[in-house]
């Protein structure tokens, strides 16, 4: 397994901003994945940060909005950029083990844009 | 499109039961599944992954796979109020990506 660690826990933005989330791993990992979880829903795929490479980006996020950082083996940050009230949500970081492919998730980030 | 459908629920069972949630996928070709964990307010926690058709079991959790029938379950014995959550079915499809399920929200009633 591995552990890994998110901040902020929470955050509340004002309109406008951007809003930085850093994620830490104990271990080196290949491939690290962005999620997002608005209220009641299920886990929507952002985009997948191969350290050495651009994110993938998944169909209807962008670079632009959501621009992604993995400068080495354990640390990735996901920037939310210019905040809409329709980005209120939780953001989560994970990773996966290559050879199981079983996923194991940071504790989240709980973003509120006001 | 890739997809893994489940019951929203909410499934409720009284304590000491046996619950049993269900899952499907559309891809033929997986080969990978998984069951996770979410209390409210937490990140999903994986409490089950299953590889080959059959059972496989872990303490009161059993993973049962069907790849003929893109089916995947997971029973748990003698529900506990502890177990309420909601558990998310999620299916390794390639290429880095997993897909999960809605979640079916669980409930067991003392």
């Amino acid at each position: 397994s591995a552990v890994i660690s998110q901040k902020p826990s929470r955050d509340i933005c004002q309109r406008g901003t951007s809003l930085t989330i850093q994620c830490q791993v104990d271990s080196q990992v290949t491939m690290m994945f962005w999620y997002r979880q608005q209220p009641g829903q299920s886990l929507t795929l952002i985009a997948t940060a191969n350290q050495g490479s651009e994110a993938t980006y998944e169909s209807g996020f962008v670079i632009d909005k959501f621009p992604i950082s993995r400068p080495n083996l354990t640390f990735s940050t996901l920037t939310v950029s210019n905040l809409s009230p329709e980005d209120s949500s939780i953001y989560l970081c994970s990773v996966d083990l290559p050879t199981s492919y079983e996923q194991y998730f940071g504790p989240g980030t709980r973003l509120t844009v006001t | 499109q890739k997809e893994v459908e489940q019951n929203s629920g909410p499934l409720s069972v009284p304590e000491g039961a046996i619950a049993s949630l269900n899952c499907t996928y559309s891809d033929r070709g997986s080969q990978s599944f998984f069951w996770y964990r979410q209390y409210s307010g937490k990140s999903p926690e994986l409490i089950m992954s299953i590889y080959s058709n059959g059972d496989k079991e872990d303490g009161r959790f059993t993973a049962q796979l069907n790849k003929a029938s893109q089916y995947v379950s997971l029973l748990i014995r003698d529900s506990q109020p502890s177990d309420s959550a909601t558990y998310l079915c999620a299916v390794y499809t390639g290429g880095f990506k997993t897909i999960f399920g809605a979640g079916t929200r669980l409930f067991v009633k003392a």
